[in-house]
């Protein structure tokens, strides 16, 4: 059974960078896409993107340059990294598998809340 | 980029009751492939998201036969026959047919 489980700081500073990482066990993430999601105060939802088996990403445009998605494959695991952050970043980010069966997230991590504040 | 509409922000219901629960597109989910890009999400405290509905009616393994997705173009509903107590929980359409990929603002179940 894949499992899936975000780790990092709780607490970033305004203007610094926020760095998260997803460790994956019971699937190679050689295999599908793998992507990050942030759920805001208030329950709003965002995806932020995804990087591929092969290692190819894709953002959302909203993020501009501010972010990347890399991994580790040697260790099954990605990352997220968010750079200049701001409070308006406060948020519990989570990352997920995408489904082979298409289009479908089917396995989420627990979730990572971090709160951007001086 | 697609909005998602989840009308209802909360729903209110009752052991047993049916509920269904409303996501509308701004533009049509259906691929030349002939699929719906349309899914539906439940989070509950202290769980793990869980998908529920792909392809918007499909659902995914180990999901319960009361969860039901319905709808094509661009309005769609997910469905919850003989409410129990587990599924009293925030549910969200998300739209992974054209990117950025799109949530709806959730739809929280809550108990009468």
């Amino acid at each position: 059974e894949v499992q899936l489980q975000e780790s990092g700081p709780g607490l970033v500073k305004p203007s610094q960078s926020l760095s998260l990482t997803c460790s994956v066990t019971g699937y190679s993430i050689t295999s599908n896409y793998w992507g990050w999601i942030r759920k805001f105060p208030g329950n709003k939802m965002e995806w932020m993107g995804y990087i591929s088996y092969s290692g190819s990403t894709s953002y959302n445009p909203s993020l501009k340059s501010r972010i990347s998605i890399t991994r580790d494959t040697s260790k099954n695991q990605f990352f997220l990294q968010l750079n200049s952050v701001t409070t308006e970043d406060t948020a519990t980010y989570y990352c997920a598998r995408y489904s082979l069966l298409g289009g479908v997230m089917d396995a989420w991590g627990q979730g990572a809340s971090v709160t951007v504040s001086s | 980029q697609i909005t998602l509409t989840q009308q209802a922000e909360s729903l209110w219901v009752s052991p047993g009751e049916k509920v269904s629960i409303t996501c509308r597109a701004s533009q049509s989910l259906l691929y030349t492939d002939g699929k719906h890009y349309l899914s539906w999400y439940q989070q509950r405290p202290g769980q793990t998201t869980k998908a529920l509905i792909y392809h918007a009616s499909i659902r995914t393994d180990g999901v319960p036969t009361r969860f039901i997705g319905s709808g094509s173009g661009t309005e769609f509903t997910l469905s919850i026959e003989d409410v129990q107590p587990e599924d009293i929980a925030l549910y969200y359409c998300l739209q992974t047919l054209k990117k950025p990929s799109t949530f709806g603002g959730g739809t929280k179940l809550e108990l009468k």
